[in-house]
């Protein structure tokens, strides 16, 4: 799997859109972006996945750069429930397996 | 329903001992996973099974031996627990390898003391 960077933290005011950058500069043509984030003592879950076009979901959005070399998640309206460790995934989908790097860790503030 | 339930959520458990950690899924998946999460914060990857069978064993100790009676269960046992076992283990189901995400299990907080 294509290593991914992320930014350690980053802090978005309630309300406003959350953007969080990633970096997979080494991501092949069959790799996938993925996104999960794990808030607070809980199992890490599932927010979005794309290939080449952006996407979007009722939870966030995804835009993927025409080289596919970064890509950014797109919450529009962040909510204190938001705060969390989001991680950026680069895998392919016959590995069998997902990697996660260190994440950034997002503080939604009032 | 929780789609993917482990047991116990928390473990507390001397050095030396034999413990296991249950996990099951209700959502038909073919593949299940075990993460260990550490003090860092950082989730790798321990196995990988696909109907029953192991897949991915990312080099784990062989003290550390996961079992899949059917596709809805896998379970980990641990044989002579050690200070370093300690961290949180994240079991987890996908509909792998053409699926997408994966649904994890609220994690067991095992402590070896």
């Amino acid at each position: 799997d294509a290593k991914t960077t992320q930014p350690t933290s980053m802090d978005c005011a309630e309300g406003r859109a959350a953007n969080l950058p990633c970096n997979h500069s080494t991501i092949s043509g069959n790799e996938y972006v993925y996104w999960y984030r794990q808030i607070h003592s809980q199992g890490p879950q599932y927010i979005i996945h794309g290939l080449k076009n952006n996407e979007t979901n009722e939870m966030a959005s995804l835009i993927i750069t025409e080289d596919r070399k970064s890509s950014t998640l797109i919450l529009p309206h962040a909510t204190l429930r938001d705060t969390a460790v989001y991680y950026c995934i680069v895998r392919d989908t016959n590995a069998g397996k997902s990697t996660f790097g260190d994440g950034t860790t997002l503080t939604v503030k009032p | 329903d929780t789609a993917v339930s482990q047991t116990p959520k928390y473990l507390v458990t001397q050095m030396g001992n034999d413990k296991s950690i249950k996990c099951e899924q209700n959502l038909g998946h073919d593949t299940m996973y075990w993460y260990k999460q550490d003090s860092k914060k950082f989730l790798k990857i321990m196995f990988s099974y696909n109907n029953k069978e192991l897949i991915i064993n990312e080099t784990v100790p062989n003290r550390f031996s996961p079992k899949s009676p059917d596709k809805a269960h896998l379970n980990l046992h641990i044989n002579s627990l050690e200070l370093g076992d300690s961290a949180v283990y994240f079991c987890a189901s996908s509909q792998e390898p053409v699926g997408a995400e994966a649904f994890f299990g609220q994690g067991t907080r095992l402590t070896v003391v």
